[in-house]
């Protein structure tokens, strides 16, 4: 897992609610992502940020929002708009932007709603 | 679009055993592989990583076989324990492209019997 930590381990939601999972890194990356992770699937990539202050959506970004304002710090916002967000959730994050520098992950987050 | 797969979800050996798993990619652009390793509710774990320009690299107990003719990638992992029971998939990068984003594969299930 390295220096990326994600919090909570688990997290249970209500339908109707916003949740926010935590990413922090403490490697000096400059890029983090986030994936989804659903069984018998590859991880699917919903936002991503380069740089502080700038990211971008993913292939399923629907549903999710996010915010880079601190370098190690990366939350993902899962909404009310996501129609299906069991899964688990995993942040990842690269030494250099727009390179292909190794991604290293963190723990993960499992999301079920209630 | 371009896809990074597996030939087999699940492979059983016995302790001690040799493993091969597989992974056939679509995108012969892609210029940098790498193998994770995901136990049971945890984050995946880089393994080991191959370039284009490479045909085969070992770690410890791993190897990696890149055929670029036929697109095809293998993770090796020599007297498989108990303890290398995970999901295994491989990952490619491509050459090109600002963002550099990584395509995954749904992962192979292997279990090590004692």
């Amino acid at each position: 897992d390295g220096g990326i930590t994600q919090s909570p381990k688990y997290l249970f939601r209500k339908e109707g609610q916003n949740v926010t999972l935590s990413c922090e890194q403490n490697l000096n990356h400059d890029a983090m992502y986030w994936y989804r992770q659903d069984p018998g699937q590859g991880l699917r990539l919903i936002y991503y940020s380069q740089i502080v202050n700038d990211f971008q959506k993913g292939d399923i970004a629907e549903g999710y929002s996010v915010s880079r304002e601190k370098k190690e710090s990366f939350p993902l916002t899962v909404t009310s708009a996501q129609k299906n967000p069991t899964a688990f959730y995993l942040c990842a994050s690269r030494p250099r932007a727009g390179t292909t520098d190794t991604q290293y992950f963190g723990p993960g987050t499992r999301l079920t709603v209630l | 679009g371009e896809s990074v797969g597996l030939h087999l979800p699940t492979l059983s050996v016995q302790e001690g055993d040799n493993s091969i798993i597989n992974c056939a990619y679509s995108n012969s652009a892609s210029d940098y592989f790498i193998w994770y390793k995901q136990e049971s509710g945890k984050g995946p774990q880089f393994i080991i990583d191959i370039r284009s320009n490479m045909d085969k690299r070992q770690g410890q107990r791993v190897t990696v076989l890149l055929n670029k003719t036929v697109k095809h990638l293998s993770l090796q992992i020599a007297a498989t324990q108990p303890g290398d029971s995970a999901v295994y998939f491989c990952a490619e990068n491509p050459a090109s492209g600002g963002s550099y984003i990584p395509t995954f594969g749904r992962g192979t299930s292997l279990i090590v019997h004692p």
